[in-house]
């Protein structure tokens, strides 16, 4: 069964600054799919940025980039220039497929990130 | 396009008690996921329809049930409810075909099982 961690469960960062939030994971399959998911105090899950495991450059959003290790199974979140609505919990998930019956989504324990004015 | 809506966003119930949880998903999305949230256990998978058809289920008792009309809304159904039970319950929608099974996510549910 795949499994995801997040080890770190509370993080903090001054504004304007760069934090790095890490996930690992462990699987047998060879395609697959991450995702980071912000979930703000009003619960609504959004999702961050994507990478699909077949793609080796990591993926980009704005401020947020991923660490991709493919052969370390990590899967690391950096956000740049940290701003204060950036506040909430973090989670790291995995897919491994669209269709079929592995196409839920495993989460990590989450990370909740604090941002100092 | 009109987000994932759940409704009830908050419910209180007592033990023993049945629930019925509502979820529309994102126009021309097909499948419909649950999870449960809670802060001991995190995020759980609870199951997935998809064209009204059960793809996937997690581990959890029968007491959680769910279905998917030909509309791709969603319910489902929590019987005999237990203290437990309490928790944020949240449904994501899926187009799966594209955008690389990213899957939306409304507002939760928000249960409490007095």
């Amino acid at each position: 069964a795949q499994t995801v961690t997040q080890s770190q469960p509370e993080m903090s960062v001054q504004e304007a600054e760069t934090v790095t939030l890490s996930c690992t994971y462990d699987t047998s399959e060879s395609d697959y799919y991450l995702f980071w998911y912000k979930q703000p105090p009003s619960r609504q899950m959004i999702l961050v940025i994507r990478q699909e495991a077949y793609k080796q450059q990591n993926a980009t959003e704005n401020r947020f980039s991923v660490n991709f290790q493919k052969a370390a199974k990590s899967f690391s979140l950096k956000i740049s220039d940290s701003q204060l609505g950036d506040a909430a919990m973090y989670f790291c998930a995995y897919r491994s497929g669209l269709t079929g019956a592995n196409s839920k989504l495993t989460f990590g324990k989450g990370i909740t990130l604090s941002v100092r004015p | 396009k009109a987000g994932v809506t759940q409704t009830p966003r908050y419910l209180i119930k007592t033990r023993g008690q049945q629930v019925t949880l509502s979820c529309s998903p994102i126009s021309g999305h097909r499948s419909v996921s649950w999870y449960q949230q809670t802060p001991g256990q995190g995020l759980q998978f609870l199951f997935e329809y998809f064209s009204e058809t059960q793809r996937n289920k997690g581990n959890f008792p029968g007491r959680f049930s769910g279905r998917q009309f030909s509309n791709s809304r969603s319910e489902m159904n929590v019987s005999t409810l237990e203290l437990g039970d309490s928790a944020l319950y949240l449904c994501a929608s899926s187009f799966l075909g594209g955008e690389m099974g990213e899957q939306f996510f409304g507002p939760g549910t928000r249960l409490t099982v007095l």
